[in-house]
Formats: structure tokens, C-alpha cells, sequence
């Protein structure tokens, strides 16, 4: 069975500074995608960051990348420079290349302080 | 702008009545949509996955009868929540991946959410 684990409820960070946003994951399927979205309190969910398991690389978008550790099954969101915008929910997720369906972790609420 | 549209973006009904939620992938074709609740504070539970033309799988624990999903289209996915009670307000949020086209394959879309509250 797929799961999904963000331990950090809630994170503080100042803004212009980076933030790290723990994410691992258990599987047993060798093929998996995992996905970062970040849901602000309109409700929205927007798609941030995808990363494949066999990608040689880390996935990078703008301000967002993924610290992928394949052994260490982690999957985290480091959002550079923060913005006060960027205050809002972020759920890391997972989905096996067969099912398809996407499982989401618990959450993490990000505040960005002035 | 948006890609997949929810309608109503929220309602009010009185308990033991019965609501219909529409989804629609408006720029691509959708052969799967998923239909998820959210609780306040709470992370996002699958409640079903639907196919264009075939039943819906429902996940453990979700009642079928009660949450009617119907997928008659490539574009379109309704959920009716039949019977509403109280412990069914929240929100609903459903998803859409494109099956073809210029959308990424590996991306999944989601729409704005239904905030639903039953009195």
C-alpha cells in the first residue's frame, strides 16, 4: 500500500529566506510519480512541482525545486526566496504509474512572516 | 486560467434533500476524473475515480449509493450527494488527468472545490 507522510503540521519562515518542506513516502511499486500543491485559503489546489522515479534529476520550477532521495524514500519542497504570497497549505502527493490514483499527505501550513 | 471548473462553488440545502456537483475539464479531454472531500484543516480523501463511460471505483469506507458519480463524458463528471446530512458538509474538490493533447500526462488538474454546507 502507498503512503504519503509530512510530520510538519506547520512551518514559519521569513520572508526572502528558503523554506524546507519534508515529505517521504513508502511504496512498494517501483514506477511512481510524486507531486507538490499548494492550496491558499481560497481552497484551489495548484500543481507545483512533478518528479518521476526513475528522473536522473531533481525537478526544478522557478522557486521550487524537489529534494528527491530515492533510498531515503523523501521527497521534499524547498521554495527559495519566499514571498509573503507564498503563505498557504502544501500537500506533497503520490501516485503508482498503474492505479493512477493520487494519494495526498497530511499537509503543511507555511506562513511567511514580513 | 482555470482548466477544470466545479459548479456550484458552493450551496446550502436543507438535510435529506440531494445535490449535484458538476466538473468540467474545459480545454482537454478527461478519460479519468477523481472526486475528493476535504475536511477543515484535514488533507484531501479520495472518495471515488471515474472513467468516461464506466462505474465509478469508490474507495473504502465511501458510500456508493450515496455518492452518485456519474462520468458521461469526456468533459464532464457530476457527483450528487443523495440524502445530505450534516456530517457531509465539506468541501469537495474534483480532478481531472488528461488523457491526450498538450497537457502533461503526468499532470492532474484540479478544480476550485464546492464548499458544501446541509442544515
Amino acid at each position: 500500500a502507498q503512503k504519503i507522510t509530512q510530520t510538519q503540521p506547520g512551518m514559519f519562515v521569513q520572508e526572502k529566506e528558503a523554506v524546507t518542506l519534508d515529505c517521504t513516502y513508502d511504496t512498494s511499486d517501483p514506477s511512481y510519480g510524486l507531486f507538490w500543491y499548494k492550496q491558499p485559503s481560497s481552497g484551489e489546489m495548484i500543481f507545483l512541482i512533478y518528479q518521476g522515479s526513475y528522473d536522473q534529476q531533481n525537478a526544478t520550477e522557478g522557486r521550487y525545486s524537489l529534494n528527491f532521495q530515492k533510498a531515503r524514500k523523501s521527497a521534499n519542497l524547498v521554495i527559495s526566496a519566499s514571498q509573503l504570497g507564498d503563505s498557504a497549505m502544501y500537500f506533497c502527493a503520490m501516485r503508482n504509474n498503474q492505479g493512477g490514483k493520487l494519494i495526498f499527505g497530511q499537509g503543511t501550513e507555511l506562513s511567511v512572516k514580513p | 486560467g482555470a482548466v477544470v471548473s466545479q459548479h456550484p462553488s458552493w450551496v446550502i440545502c436543507k438535510s435529506g434533500t440531494s445535490v449535484k456537483i458538476e466538473c468540467r475539464s474545459l480545454d482537454f479531454q478527461a478519460t479519468t476524473m477523481f472526486w475528493y472531500r476535504q475536511f477543515p484543516k484535514q488533507s484531501l480523501m479520495l472518495m471515488a475515480t471515474s472513467n468516461e463511460g464506466s462505474k465509478a471505483t469508490y474507495e473504502q469506507g465511501v458510500e456508493k449509493d450515496k455518492f452518485l458519480i456519474n462520468h458521461a463524458s469526456l468533459t464532464l463528471s457530476t457527483l450528487t450527494v443523495t440524502s445530505a446530512h450534516p456530517e457531509d458538509s465539506s468541501f469537495y474538490i474534483c480532478s481531472a488527468r488528461s488523457s491526450t493533447g498538450t497537457r502533461a500526462a503526468y499532470e492532474q488538474y484540479f478544480g476550485p472545490g464546492t464548499r458544501l454546507t446541509v442544515t
